[in-house]
């Protein structure tokens, strides 16, 4: 079965930019999650959805970020305007949403911010 | 809130030589415990989950953790190390009351001498 698919796969950018990052989860899955990786440290949960409700996004800087998944599928995650600390990897995950089952993880989208 | 400390950012091991990696929690319910590698510029794969029943879990590649609840610990192990384990070493704690999402580690680099 194909993966987690996740675009672009490097981007650079100024300070101030917007950027936009897409992910289209494994066919099937429910659960669709955006983990932030700062360079040394674990993944963080920004964003958790549930088909294209949000579960949890208490953690995503909602005056500089957004995400969505209109349709249930594919997400985007947007930073506007990006700040040098978003300097990081975006990890998109997926499952099908049943009780503890494992996360697949795509390759990640690396963002540079200058 | 739950949380996860890995006490070790860097390891380095002798090919062939044992490998431990540690790993703590925090959570106030059952923890479901689970131990993901990421080689450089890939994503996470999960190697081992721990749900509940047998405290020892046997992974992929050759690892295994154990479950210690007095300890709060989940320490990873691999008798014999190949120089293909060389990657960055994750734990997480996830539950259902927290909506299946993942709280990882600050992660453990394991370098491989030949």
């Amino acid at each position: 079965e194909a993966g987690v698919a996740q675009s672009p796969r490097y981007k650079i950018i100024e300070k101030r930019q917007s950027v936009a990052f897409w992910c289209n989860p494994i066919s099937g899955h429910a659960t669709l999650y955006w983990y932030q990786q700062i360079l040394g440290q674990g993944p963080k949960l920004l964003i958790q959805f549930q088909n294209n409700g949000v579960v949890d996004d208490s953690q995503l800087p909602k005056d500089r970020f957004s995400a969505e998944r209109l349709k249930g599928v594919d997400s985007t995650l947007k930073i506007q305007p990006a700040k040098l600390e978003d300097s990081a990897v975006y990890l998109c995950a997926s499952s099908r949403g049943v009780e503890n089952e494992k996360l697949f993880f795509g390759s990640g989208t690396q963002l540079s911010v200058l | 809130a739950q949380s996860v400390t890995q006490p070790d950012i860097h390891i380095t091991v002798s090919e062939g030589a044992s490998l431990e990696l540690r790993c703590n929690y925090s959570y106030g319910a059952t923890p479901y415990l689970f131990w993901y590698v990421q080689s450089p510029g890939q994503g996470l794969q999960l190697l081992l989950k721990y749900f509940s029943g047998d405290t020892l879990v046997q992974g992929i590649k050759g690892f295994e953790a154990e479950f210690k609840r007095s300890q709060s610990s989940f320490n990873l192990r691999k008798p014999s190390v190949h120089w293909s384990d060389a990657a960055e070493y994750f734990c997480a704690v996830g539950a259902r009351a927290a909506g299946n999402k993942l709280t990882f580690g600050g992660g453990t680099r394991v370098l491989v001498k030949p």
